[in-house]
């Protein structure tokens, strides 16, 4: 069964902090790593993304690590603010289809303190 | 970047009544469009895949009955809700994927919906 697992299920760091956000997942057919970011009553909204070619990548505050050999992949935020308090989500897909479907974590409610 | 337009972004009907959602590719054609439902404080869950001119296929346990989709063109899916009852009453959200985006996936903003 394809499963994407995603802890913690909720963190609370201080501003200024760098809260870690875990994934791991089990088809090794997928190609393409999302993280989303979802505010209450909104859609997700893509963050940052990475495919299995690179072991990092940065956008900002928003760094993805990924481990192909053990098939985990992280969210790091940089100096987290208030802002970022949100449900975060990792996700896995192929590429190469449109209708290659998303499988997401269950989320991470991150709470940042002022 | 790529947009998708959803429509309402609340709605609250009656028992017994039907509900349309739209949800529209503004800048993009979108041959496949997915749509998901989230119950509070947990994740996604796609609920069917929905392809321009065919039906939609649903994930299992879904009422393909119930929630009918409609892909009538390459920038517009619709989701009713048939015969809606309280339970539900959930926060629907549509996605697509843009072939020519290396980012993939665009969410819409949702449509909370509450049948009373």
């Amino acid at each position: 069964q394809q499963q994407v697992k995603q802890s913690p299920q909720s963190l609370i760091v201080q501003k200024g902090g760098i809260p870690i956000i875990n994934c791991a997942y089990e088809n090794t057919a997928f190609d393409y790593f999302p993280w989303y970011q979802q505010f209450p009553g909104k859609g997700p909204a893509l963050l940052i993304a990475i495919r299995p070619d690179v072991s990092e990548k940065k956008e900002g505050r928003f760094t993805i690590s990924f481990n192909k050999s053990a098939k985990q992949f992280s969210l790091h935020i940089m100096d987290s603010q208030p802002g970022d308090s949100a449900t975060y989500f990792c996700a896995a897909s192929r590429s190469g289809g449109s209708n290659y479907k998303l499988t997401f974590g269950k989320g991470t409610l991150l709470t940042v303190n002022p | 970047g790529a947009v998708v337009s959803q429509h309402p972004s609340w709605v609250i009907c009656k028992s017994g009544t039907s509900v349309k959602i739209e949800c529209r590719s503004l800048d993009f054609q979108a041959t496949t469009m997915f749509w998901y439902r989230q119950f509070p404080k947990q994740s996604l869950m796609l609920m069917a895949t929905s392809n321009e001119g065919s039906k939609a296929t649903y994930e299992q346990g879904v009422e393909k009955d119930k929630f009918l989709i409609n892909h009538a063109s390459l920038t517009l899916s619709t989701l009713t809700v048939t015969s809606a009852h309280p339970e539900d009453s959930s926060f629907y959200i549509c996605s697509a994927r843009d072939p020519g985006s290396y980012y993939g996936y665009t969410f819409g903003s949702g449509t909370r919906l509450t049948v009373v």
